[in-house]
């Protein structure tokens, strides 16, 4: 049973448009939403958080929106640049603890 | 140098045989993760700790053990590898995010492993 599910395995998107990934969860016991960003042969790097209390949370050209009634997650990246090809992986921590629960993840290809 | 090491990066063994990946952090974190990554399945919780002698089961930690006698090591062992745990395997520690609040996990740089 997959608690967060990203159902786009991939995404293709044009240098200077905007990406938007998607990410939806089926429990209300999340507190904390991540998302991170993999390149080949790397583990998984950070790029941003929100809490659940929050609807909204900017850092640089990634922002992040959560939508509680939908249970639905998004990051926005903007402008796109080829550089942010990657694998990207959203996340939620259980509530009251330190566990986290990952996507599937979504390939973003920008084209140059 | 600071930070988390996983090793070894690749390895390959045999059904039926004992293998460890360990995992090691500078940072004195509390919490460190082991996930596996699998296509289609994303990146799946095995075990995690929130200190020293204490562990806890993830989302799929049969065929599993960890131990976490030091705060800075978290070795996983296969103690009879199947040929389904032939995987890329990821340790992470955790550490606060000022911006949120959440506790951020940093990742290793991964174990690949092929069970033959």
């Amino acid at each position: 049973d997959q608690q967060v599910k990203q159902n786009s395995p991939s995404l293709s998107v044009q240098e200077g448009r905007i990406s938007i990934l998607n990410c939806d969860y089926t429990n209300s016991m999340f507190d904390y939403f991540l998302w991170y960003k993999k390149y080949p042969a790397e583990g998984p790097t950070f790029l941003i958080s929100i809490s659940s209390i929050k609807d909204k949370n900017e850092d640089g050209r990634f922002t992040v929106f959560l939508n509680k009634s939908a249970k639905h997650l998004s990051l926005h990246i903007v402008p796109s640049q080829p550089g942010d090809s990657a694998v990207y992986f959203c996340a939620a921590k259980v509530s009251g603890t330190y566990k986290y629960i990952f996507g599937t993840g979504t390939r973003l290809k920008v084209l140059a | 140098d600071a930070g988390i090491t996983q090793s070894p990066r690749y390895k390959i063994t045999e059904t039926g045989r004992q293998v460890t990946l360990m995992c090691h952090q500078t940072w004195s974190h509390s919490y460190m993760f082991w996930y596996r990554q699998d296509l289609g399945h994303g990146l799946r919780l095995i075990y995690y700790s929130a200190a020293a002698d204490i562990t806890d089961k993830g989302e799929v930690p049969d065929g599993y053990v960890v131990s976490r006698s030091k705060t800075e090591n978290f070795p996983l062992t296969l103690e009879s590898a199947t040929r389904s745990q032939t995987s890329v395997y990821f340790c992470a520690s955790s550490d606060p995010d000022r911006l949120s609040g959440a506790n951020v996990l940093t990742f290793g740089a991964g174990s690949r492993l092929t069970v033959l």
